[in-house]
């Protein structure tokens, strides 16, 4: 299947600071990749939908000034948590969507994130 | 919205034995359903999915089956191995025919 990467792979920053998490579609062009938060043991949650070219469009009770969005190429998307807080601390997965088969969406490795 | 329920939570299996997980789905429209395998610390892998112009596909040895009637599919594992053990997540489409929306996930443990 196609890869996509995340970087980084694990972060931790304190209390406060932004990060940023760059999903990179290797071998294929996205148009439209997603974001989902994981915690330990749940499902995924889809947070927002990153359309290139344009603005996100945000899943409900997600802050789009805290987590801004921005895909600025076809093979990049990225997430900046700002002023993180410890209860941001979760698994962050990005996903690309195969513009050759709609459907199919390919996963990044993630990027696990500890505010401290 | 679409909403997915998954069962079960937990399946454990002996070696050699099938394993199925069940998903079914709320939106008559949705057409897409992808099951995904997660491992520990990783993101999900694709490994198997079906349009709702079929039944049922096989890869080997996963297969999944839909039922459009009674919205729901299946995922099928036969001659389990201990590395088939991870966390299992089934997914539809959404009204937006966009996002996906994924099922709890089942925990699947392999003994040998």
């Amino acid at each position: 299947g196609a890869v996509v990467s995340q970087h980084p792979s694990r972060v931790i920053c304190k209390s406060g600071t932004s990060v940023k998490i760059e999903c990179r579609s290797l071998d294929f062009q996205a148009t439209t990749m997603f974001w989902y938060r994981q915690f330990p043991k749940k499902s995924l949650m889809l947070m927002a939908t990153s359309n290139e070219g344009s603005k996100a469009t945000y899943e409900q009770g997600v802050e789009k000034d805290k987590f801004l969005i921005n895909h600025a190429s076809l093979t990049l998307s990225t997430l900046t948590v700002t002023s993180a807080h410890p209860e941001d601390s979760s698994f962050y997965i990005c996903s690309a969507r195969d513009p050759y088969r709609q459907e199919t969406q390919y996963f990044g490795p993630g990027t696990r994130l500890l505010v401290l | 919205g679409e909403n997915v329920e998954q069962h079960p939570s937990t399946l454990s299996v002996q070696e050699g034995d099938s394993a199925v997980i069940k998903c079914t789905y709320s939106d008559s429209a949705s057409n897409y359903f992808p099951w995904y395998k997660q491992e520990l610390g990783k993101g999900p892998q694709l490994i198997i999915d079906i349009r709702s112009n079929v039944g049922e596909k096989k890869d080997q040895r996963i297969a999944v089956t839909l039922n459009k009637t009674a919205k729901h599919f299946s995922l099928h594992i036969t001659e389990t191995q201990p590395e088939d053990s991870a966390v299992y997540f089934c997914a539809a489409h959404n009204q937006a025919g966009t996002a996906l929306i994924f099922g709890k996930g089942t925990t699947l443990s392999v003994s040998s």
